[in-house]
């Protein structure tokens, strides 16, 4: 079964502070991976998309990594602002599952000034 | 960026009564739409596949008689929730693929309470 996993599921920084939230697939060949910022009571908003070939993509402060030999995928936040704080999900879209999208648990980013 | 506009954001109804969301693309046509369901704190578990102009696909569990989907147009789809009960108050989500994108576009949500 194609799993997607997070870590941490939340965590706490100061504003100002970096962090790094991570993602980890099974195998699988996929189409895309995505990360998505959701905050809460609304719909999921596009950061970045990396196809299989890829190894980083940049949004503003968000820069996103992948390295397929360990199936693993990393969402860096640089310089957090309080409006950082949502969920923020890995998505894949694995090949062998058509259309779908597997969808990783999340990680629920807090920031304090 | 596509756009995907979900109506309304909020809506609370009685026991017993339908309630219909809808879904729209605004910029782009999209042939496949799908519907999603969230509750509090955990990631969004896929409800429905809704196909333009054919039956929506069901995933395992869902109950297509107890949540109806209509993709009449290839800008519209609806999600009916039927004789709605207060188990089924919970955040559902749109979702559109975009046919020049290999992703997918989200709607704003629907935060649907029944009481």
């Amino acid at each position: 079964k194609n799993q997607v996993e997070q870590s941490p599921q939340s965590l706490i920084i100061l504003e100002g502070k970096n962090c790094t939230l991570q993602c980890n697939y099974t195998v699988s060949p996929f189409s895309n991976l995505r990360w998505y910022k959701q905050d809460t009571g609304r719909g999921p908003v596009s950061l970045t998309i990396m196809t299989f070939s890829e190894n980083t993509k940049s949004n503003g402060r968000y820069t996103a990594t992948l390295d397929a030999d360990t199936k693993q995928s990393s969402l860096h936040i640089t310089a957090s602002q309080l409006s950082d704080s949502a969920s923020y999900i890995c998505v894949v879209r694995f090949k062998a599952a058509g259309n779908k999208l597997t969808f990783g648990g999340g990680t629920r980013v807090l920031v304090k000034p | 960026g596509a756009v995907v506009s979900q109506h309304p954001s909020r809506v609370i109804c009685k026991s017993g009564t339908s309630v219909k969301i809808e879904c729209r693309s605004l910029d782009f046509q999209a042939t496949t739409m799908f519907w999603y369901r969230q509750f509090p704190k955990k990631s969004l578990m896929l409800m429905a596949t809704s196909n333009e102009g054919s039956k929506a696909t069901y995933e395992q569990g869902v109950e297509k008689d107890k949540f109806l989907i209509n993709h009449a147009s290839l800008t519209l789809s609806t999600l009916t929730v039927t004789s709605a009960h207060p188990e089924d108050s919970s955040f559902y989500i749109c979702s559109a693929r975009v046919p020049t994108d290999t992703g997918a576009f989200f709607g704003q949500g629907t935060r649907l309470t029944v009481v």
